[in-house]
């Protein structure tokens, strides 16, 4: 396992147009984040699942955004009909996932990004 | 969304100078970590806190968790030119299973 994958790594598209993109976490972690970044900014918090379950959600994720985790392995994050404003770059961490008792003190729950995915919206 | 205040915004500092960068938030955090990005890339762990006041190194770098829990700090020794990128502290606290990012520090190394 080389870590966590995230594809493509670049697209550009027409506003207007549908997107995805895909993650494939570490093997044996249980949780899965998207973040999103901006020029200038640090990386903010979309959502994440434990498992297949999404658990939370920001409210940065307008109507125009879903995420799925349909096996509880490999996600993606569709973006609908894009704006301008949702130029990026969208990445993607994953954790072992484990209960906050279990984790303190210990690394189970430090996320882990992927090279993230950039999208330019022209 | 929410982010950590994190100073100074930017550095430009000569080769073999050490720099200090910190980090404070209003909320009390378990874990406080600090990672490096670089242009193009995702953020990678350079140094992962769990205690109030834990003073942890990973090489040149060394990093605290601070008493409050509400604030760290990470120094770079003796910096060298491959230390160039942008520094993120973050924040991972027990109500919530999501890291909070700080604002960043963007460091650079003239040789």
């Amino acid at each position: 396992d080389t870590g966590v994958s995230q594809n493509p790594r670049h697209k550009i598209t027409k506003r207007g147009q549908n997107v995805t993109f895909r993650c494939d976490p570490i093997s044996e972690h249980n949780r899965l984040y998207w973040y999103r970044q901006t020029l200038g900014q640090g990386p903010e918090f979309l959502t994440y699942f434990q498992n297949e379950a999404q658990l939370e959600k920001s409210r940065l994720l307008s109507d125009r955004f879903s995420a799925e985790r349909p096996k509880g392995s490999f996600s993606t994050l569709e973006i609908q009909r894009t704006e301008q404003g949702d130029s990026a770059m969208y990445l993607c961490a994953s954790s072992l996932g484990l209960a906050w008792r279990a984790s303190l003190f210990s690394g189970a729950n430090v996320l882990t990004f992927g090279a993230g995915s950039r999208l330019t919206v022209l | 969304g929410q982010q950590l205040n994190q100073s100074p915004q930017s550095m430009f500092i000569q080769e073999g100078e050490d720099v200090s960068m910190n980090c404070t938030s209003s909320s009390i955090f378990n874990t406080w970590l600090w990672y490096k990005q670089e242009p193009g890339e995702g953020p990678v762990l350079l140094i992962a806190l769990y205690k109030a006041g834990e003073l942890t190194s990973n090489g040149r770098l060394t990093a605290q968790f601070g008493i409050t829990r509400k604030d760290s700090f990470l120094n770079i020794s003796a910096s060298i030119p491959s230390d160039v990128g942008i520094y993120f502290c973050a924040g991972l606290g027990g109500a919530t299973n999501k890291l909070i990012f700080g604002t960043g520090t963007l460091l650079a190394v003239q040789p």
